[in-house]
């Protein structure tokens, strides 16, 4: 079984540039995650999506950041326009959604902003 | 609001020696937790998940974890150290009853010496 899928692995740009991540959920999980993981820290929740619907998005700086899951799969979080500070490994991961479920990670997309 | 302490970012022990990673939570009530490992530049995969079942939680690659609801802790342990251990490990916590929303500690990084 595939796991969670998440492209580009790597992307470096200049401030001010826009930027999108895209990561595919493992099959049939409902409940899609998109984290935040600065350099020696643990991740941080962005925003958790129950299929299409956005339930936790508290935490997404609104302002630059977006985040879209059209028809409950795949998913897409865009930065516009990037800062220096945006520099930093950004986890998706999926599960069924209980509280007791495993939450599957993929593997990351390092943003380097320079 | 939860939260997870994990003391000390940097662990070193020899090869064959026993692993201790010690994670304290605080919460109004017992809630569900969970230990991740993280091998470098790859996403963070479940070791072993506390439930509320048995308070000793057998995971992956040798490693356990013992629930102590008194002194709020969850340490993850590990009879005897292999090469292949080293990595960052995670402690994260869920509320029970609640959202799947994990609240991770900062992270303790392994080295195991040869």
């Amino acid at each position: 079984e595939a796991g969670v899928v998440q492209s580009p692995r790597y992307k470096i740009i200049e401030k001010k540039q826009p930027v999108a991540f895209w990561c595919n959920p493992i099959s049939g999980h409902n409940t899609l995650y998109w984290y935040l993981q600065n350099l020696g820290q643990g991740p941080e929740l962005l925003i958790r999506y129950e299929n299409e619907e956005a339930v936790d998005d508290s935490q997404l700086p609104k302002d630059r950041f977006s985040a879209e899951r059209l028809k409950g799969v795949d998913s897409t979080l865009k930065i516009q326009p990037a800062e220096l500070g945006d520099s930093a490994v950004y986890l998706c991961a999926s599960s069924s959604g209980q509280p007791t479920d495993t939450q599957y990670f993929g593997p990351g997309t390092r943003l380097t902003v320079l | 609001a939860q939260s997870v302490t994990q003391l000390g970012s940097h662990v070193s022990v020899s090869e064959g020696a026993l692993v201790l990673l010690r994670c304290n939570y605080s919460s109004s009530v017992p809630p569900y937790l969970f230990w991740y490992v993280q091998y470098p530049n790859q996403g963070l995969q479940l070791l072993l998940k506390y439930t509320s079942a048995a308070t000793l939680v057998k995971g992956i690659n040798g490693f356990e974890a013992e629930f102590k609801k008194s002194e709020t802790s969850f340490h993850l342990t590990k009879p005897s150290a292999h090469m292949s251990d080293a990595a960052e490990y995670f402690c994260a916590v869920s509320e029970v009853g609640a959202n799947s929303k994990l609240t991770f500690g900062k992270g303790i990084t392994l080295s195991v010496r040869p």
